[in-house]
């Protein structure tokens, strides 16, 4: 079965500290691998995708992830958090290029 | 919102009434699909349409039903609504399917009494 992973729920870090938001997942094949943030009552944004290459991946925000295959692992990380960047996270993945299965979602909170 | 629009944006309904939601495109993507989001749960694919009159199952279709007669709009239906369909649904574009981006729009919060 396909799934995807976001081991904590909730993470809160200090206002100009590095973040991660961890994300593993369990499918088939080579997926295709992507982050996206929700804000309240709103629906979810693109944040990166990986599809195939560099291990690490640039996006959105000063956001980047990196892609482990041993480790079945992407986690997003970026260098000097913002209290702007407090939302939900959410990891996905695409085994198939059509269905998407997506994490439980992470709670980021940083602290003034 | 990426040229998204869902309607309605809030609806309560009772236990066994019909009720379609609709997702309607201004982007001309090939790609559509519905979610549902609940806490603990994340989103879960219902259904996705990957052409007009092409569509699939995702992983939690069981009480749902899709249409797309066009490529603007998709529409989902809860032939007989039950309590745990209570949730919010969202819709997504892209364009070229898995590879590509996922555009939300803003969510349907749907209560079934």
């Amino acid at each position: 079965a396909q799934s995807v992973a976001q081991p904590e729920d909730q993470v809160n870090v200090a206002e100009g500290n590095p973040l991660t938001v961890k994300c593993t997942y369990s499918v088939s094949g080579n997926p295709y691998l992507f982050w996206y943030v929700q804000y309240p009552n709103r629906g979810l944004q693109f944040l990166l995708k990986y599809i195939t290459g560099d291990n690490l991946v640039k996006g959105s925000y000063g956001f980047e992830a990196e892609f482990n295959k041993s480790q079945t692992s992407f986690h997003l990380k970026k260098p000097s958090a913002l209290v702007s960047d407090s939302a939900l996270y959410f990891c996905a993945v695409s085994p198939t290029g059509n269905q998407f299965y997506f994490g439980t979602g992470t709670s980021l909170t940083v602290i003034p | 919102d990426a040229g998204i629009t869902q309607s309605p944006r809030h609806k309560v309904t009772e236990t066994g009434t019909p009720v379609t939601l609709r997702c309607h495109q201004t982007e001309n993507h090939r790609y559509m699909y519905w979610y549902r989001q609940d806490p603990g749960h994340g989103l879960r694919l219902i259904h996705y349409s990957y052409g007009v009159k092409d569509t699939d199952k995702g992983e939690v279709s069981d009480g749902y039903s899709v249409s797309r007669s066009k490529t603007e709009d998709f529409l989902l239906t809860l032939e007989s609504a039950t309590s745990s369909q209570t949730s919010v649904y969202f819709c997504a574009i892209s364009d070229t399917g898995g590879t590509d981006t996922q555009y939300f729009g803003p969510g349907t919060r749907l209560t079934v009494l």
